[in-house]
């Protein structure tokens, strides 16, 4: 079985600090994870994908997020908001069966205060 | 990047009518396309799994008679809204899953059906 968890329902940050948004997951399968953005009315934006490959996975505008196997999360972290940023952020898992379903967190609305 | 459309990007209709969405992988085919449902402030939940020249699959709760997903080709899959009711009204969202390199799944814009 899988889940996946996004520890905060809400974030709020001031331009031009960090951005940490948290998020566990479980699996019986070596897991793919992946973050999404989603901007108001806005299809799903891919930001950065983990495919068991290195750890460290740097994404788009800046993003990044780091698996960690023993603690089970796959944070995702910026270290300079930007306006722009704000926005709705899914975790997502992708197990290792062939249908390629993917599990999507409950989200994390990012709020960038000027 | 690969390209996922949708059209209509809204939709407002009468209850007891039908509608249709369709989802087109604009620059790669797509043997299965994935259909989700988004209420308002909620997350993505899977609907159904689209495949091309094939039945749907739907999840568990779904009804499939309700929601009709047809994949008649390698870049179109539709979804028919039958007989909807406001309780339908929602974000629809479909993406495409692309084999070529790292699998991908790339999604489109979303459709915003109001049922009146």
């Amino acid at each position: 079985a899988q889940s996946v968890t996004q520890l905060d329902s809400h974030v709020s940050v001031s331009e031009g600090t960090p951005v940490l948004l948290r998020c566990n997951y479980s699996s019986s399968y070596s897991p793919s994870l992946f973050w999404y953005v989603q901007h108001p009315n806005k299809g799903l934006q891919l930001l950065l994908k983990y495919t068991s490959a290195a750890t460290l996975v740097k994404g788009i505008n800046g993003f990044e997020a780091e698996f960690k196997k023993s603690e089970t999360s796959f944070h995702l972290t910026k270290p300079s908001a930007h306006m722009s940023d704000a926005a709705e952020y899914f975790c997502v898992v992708r197990g290792s069966s062939n249908t390629g379903k993917l599990l999507f967190g409950q989200g994390t609305t990012l709020q960038v205060k000027p | 990047g690969a390209v996922v459309s949708q059209h209509p990007s809204w939709v407002i209709c009468k209850s007891g009518t039908s509608v249709k969405i369709e989802c087109r992988s604009l620059d790669f085919q797509a043997t299965t396309m994935f259909w989700y449902r988004q209420f308002p402030k909620q997350s993505l939940m899977l609907m159904a799994t689209s495949n091309e020249g094939s039945k749907a699959t739907y999840e568990q709760g779904v009804e499939k008679d309700k929601f009709l997903i047809n994949h008649a080709s390698l870049t179109l899959s539709t979804l028919t809204v039958t007989s909807a009711h406001p309780e339908d009204s929602s974000f629809y969202i479909c993406s495409a899953r692309d084999f070529g390199g790292q699998e991908t799944q790339y999604f489109g814009p979303g459709t915003r059906l109001l049922v009146l």
